[in-house]
């Protein structure tokens, strides 16, 4: 398997503009979650998805950001109109479903810069 | 809710010796432990993970790490370190029984040096 795959790998961008970031989980895993890392904040979770179904969003920062997974193998976070602050690395990571124990495996991140 | 704390932020070492990472956490009901390393520029991937059982849990690349109840720790050693260890490290909880969300500590950056 290919593992969990992001794009893209970097993106940079102007305050006020559009930013989409998209993941595909590995094929069978049911739990999929979106990460926000920064030197500042750490690891902070944004939205966690078990079966395509958002199920904890409280991370998720404002009405800026929103998530979606319409299928899946696909999943898609935000960010609408960006502004300097959200600049980080956002982690997607999949996991089985089934036991709260299982690991979670992460993508590579997408490196934001919005300027 | 639960807690995750990673005492140091930066823990410098000399290639070969030993090291240990610590973990601590607080939680008011069972929990599940992991380690997790990043390498740079690269997403986290798991070391080891403490579900029950045996307290002192193996890992890949030499890590090891022991649960200590009474402590809440959880605590990531390896007797001899490499150069190709230097990377960020991540403890993290799941509660028993709750939602399958961890808890990260803010991570530890291990720096390996020659």
């Amino acid at each position: 398997d290919a593992g969990v795959i992001q794009s893209p790998r970097h993106e940079v961008t102007e305050m006020g503009q559009e930013v989409t970031l998209r993941c595909k989980p590995i094929s069978g895993h049911n739990s999929l979650f979106w990460y926000r890392q920064t030197m500042m904040r750490g690891l902070e979770l944004l939205i966690y998805f078990n079966n395509n179904v958002p199920i904890d969003d409280s991370g998720m920062p404002e009405d800026r950001f929103s998530a979606k997974m319409p299928n899946a193998s696909f999943s898609t976070l935000k960010i609408q109109p960006s502004e300097p602050r959200d600049s980080a690395v956002y982690f997607c990571a999949s996991s089985p479903s089934g036991v709260p124990y299982n690991e979670q495996f992460f993508g590579p991140g997408t490196r934001l810069t919005v300027l | 809710a639960q807690s995750v704390t990673q005492l140091d932020s930066q823990v410098p070492v000399f290639e070969e010796a030993p090291v240990e990472l610590r973990c601590n956490y607080s939680s008011s009901v069972s929990v599940y432990l992991f380690w997790y390393v990043q390498y740079p520029n690269q997403g986290l991937q798991l070391l080891l993970k403490y579900l029950s059982g045996s307290t002192l849990v193996k890992g890949i690349n030499g890590f090891e790490a022991e649960f200590n109840k009474s402590q809440t720790s959880f605590h990531l050693r390896k007797p001899s370190v490499h150069i190709s260890d230097t990377a960020e490290y991540f403890c993290a909880v799941i509660l028993t029984g709750g939602s399958y969300i961890p808890t990260f500590g803010r991570g530890t950056s291990l720096i390996v040096h020659p």
